[in-house]
């Protein structure tokens, strides 16, 4: 079992839809999570981390965590074609030794 | 400008050239990590480091090593690299201090794609 586990998509929503990730994580003993977007050939960039159970927000962005069911997930509101990328889910073990990455899901945002 | 910068953006090799990835960070972050990117594998680290002089192995170590003889850098090192090498290849750092506090994301470099043929 990977330590996370994201569905590769893709994932095609219309422009102005919701864009919903998934996210889950196998070590109850993670501490922090991550999700990154990548556009194709480039770097991860963060756009949201969460620590805590329950939601956060950030602009368009919603991250939501259940630690008693290990999952996180991601929501994008009002998408963009400009959204269209790789996200990809990570997670920091206790200890921080650490960084475990998702193998990441592809959205497409449709005019 | 914070940054992590990797040198060289694309290189082509032949198997069993020795080279070197080198990745230099500016942010002072105690802990800098080395990452492979392969189609639908996603992103698998290789090796890690904590602070100067400590190294330890990631997921897929084998084939590779590291120093960390300053703060700033962490070089990859392919000693004699070999097709299944072919990957892109991306540093990261972060800081311990604020991961102690609440967690801290990592910062990555703009990425080497290796190609060994």
């Amino acid at each position: 079992q990977k330590e996370v586990e994201q569905n590769s998509g893709p994932l095609s929503v219309p422009e102005g839809a919701i864009a919903s990730l998934n996210c889950t994580y196998s070590d109850r003993g993670s501490q922090s999570f991550f999700w990154y977007r990548q556009y194709s050939g480039k770097s991860p960039e963060l756009i949201m981390s969460i620590y805590s159970n329950g939601d956060k927000e950030d602009g368009r962005f919603t991250a939501q965590l259940n630690k008693a069911s290990q999952y996180v997930s991601l929501l994008i509101r009002d998408s963009q074609p400009s959204d269209s990328a790789t996200y990809l889910c990570a997670v920091n073990l206790y200890n921080f030794n650490k960084f475990y990455f998702g193998s990441g899901t592809k959205l497409n945002v449709k005019p | 400008e914070a940054q992590v910068t990797q040198n060289p953006r694309y290189l082509i090799t032949v198997t069993g050239k020795k080279l070197t990835v080198t990745c230099s960070q500016n942010m002072n972050h105690e802990y800098m990590s080395w990452y492979r990117q392969d189609p639908g594998l996603g992103l698998r680290q290789i090796y890690y480091s904590m602070n100067v002089e400590v190294t330890d192995k990631g997921d897929v170590p084998e084939g590779y090593k590291v120093s960390r003889k300053e703060k700033r850098n962490f070089p990859l090192i392919l000693e004699s690299p070999s097709p299944n090498q072919t990957s892109l290849y991306f540093c990261a750092s972060s800081s311990l201090y604020l991961s102690a506090l609440q967690g801290a994301e990592a910062f990555f470099g703009q990425g080497t794609r290796l190609t060994v043929v």
